[in-house]
């Protein structure tokens, strides 16, 4: 089946430092690719998304990367803070309005 | 708006045991999706729905049911509890674009459920 990769699962960086986090996904119609911030007992909350006719978008300190050709996109976050700690789950857009998810990835912003 | 709803917040079950997840939206969205997320884990797709009276499994389907009969609630019913569906639940919405095309899902607050 489809599926979308994420890595790494684990990502520490310290306070004011640079953060990516980059996904691959396989099915090769996916067109719509969000990225969703997670808060330690809340629920997924959109940050940013791209559709597969733009190559990248900004939103102040956060940004988003696809490359259609090699299937992959990446969230570059600058500037990090300390409120940036969270889970970041990226997703990939399938047939008949479905998202599939990758795995999450933790953000330890140190200080 | 109230967004994405669900009830109750915190469930606690016995193995065998029946029970319906409320979820409801009051953004008009035609599209509504129930996922389970485990402990450190991502978001899989149980059932779904791309408008009333049509419905559809996802990724994990088994022991769940699920009913659209209005725009606004999708509800979902767990058969015969089980330890293995000791999960968070969230239920998620979004309006569905022209040609297939797939937009922003919100999440409902989700609902902590422990089978024992």
């Amino acid at each position: 089946g489809e599926n979308v990769e994420q890595h790494p699962s684990t990502l520490s960086v310290q306070e004011g430092d640079s953060a990516v986090i980059k996904c691959t996904y396989s099915d090769s119609a996916s067109n719509y690719f969000p990225w969703y911030k997670q808060e330690l007992g809340k629920r997924p909350q959109l940050i940013i998304d791209i559709r597969s006719n733009v190559g990248e978008k900004k939103d102040q300190r956060i940004a988003v990367t696809l490359n259609k050709t090699a299937k992959h996109f990446s969230l570059h976050i600058t500037e990090t803070q300390p409120e940036d700690s969270a889970v970041y789950f990226c997703a990939a857009s399938l047939s008949n309005y479905q998202l599939i998810w990758g795995a999450g990835t933790k953000l330890i912003i140190k200080p | 708006n109230a967004g994405v709803t669900q009830t109750p917040k915190f469930q606690v079950l016995k193995t065998g045991q029946s029970m319906t997840l409320q979820c409801a939206q009051d953004m008009n969205h035609e599209y509504m999706s129930w996922y389970r997320q485990d402990p450190g884990m991502g978001l899989r797709l149980i059932h779904y729905s791309v408008g009333a009276g049509i419905t559809d499994q996802g990724e994990v389907p088994n022991g769940y049911n699920v009913s659209r009969s209005t725009t606004e609630d999708f509800p979902l019913r767990l058969l015969s509890a089980a330890p293995s569906q000791t999960s968070v639940y969230f239920c998620a919405s979004s309006r569905r674009g022209l040609a297939g095309s797939t937009y922003e899902q919100y999440f409902g607050p989700g609902t902590r459920l422990t089978v024992t």
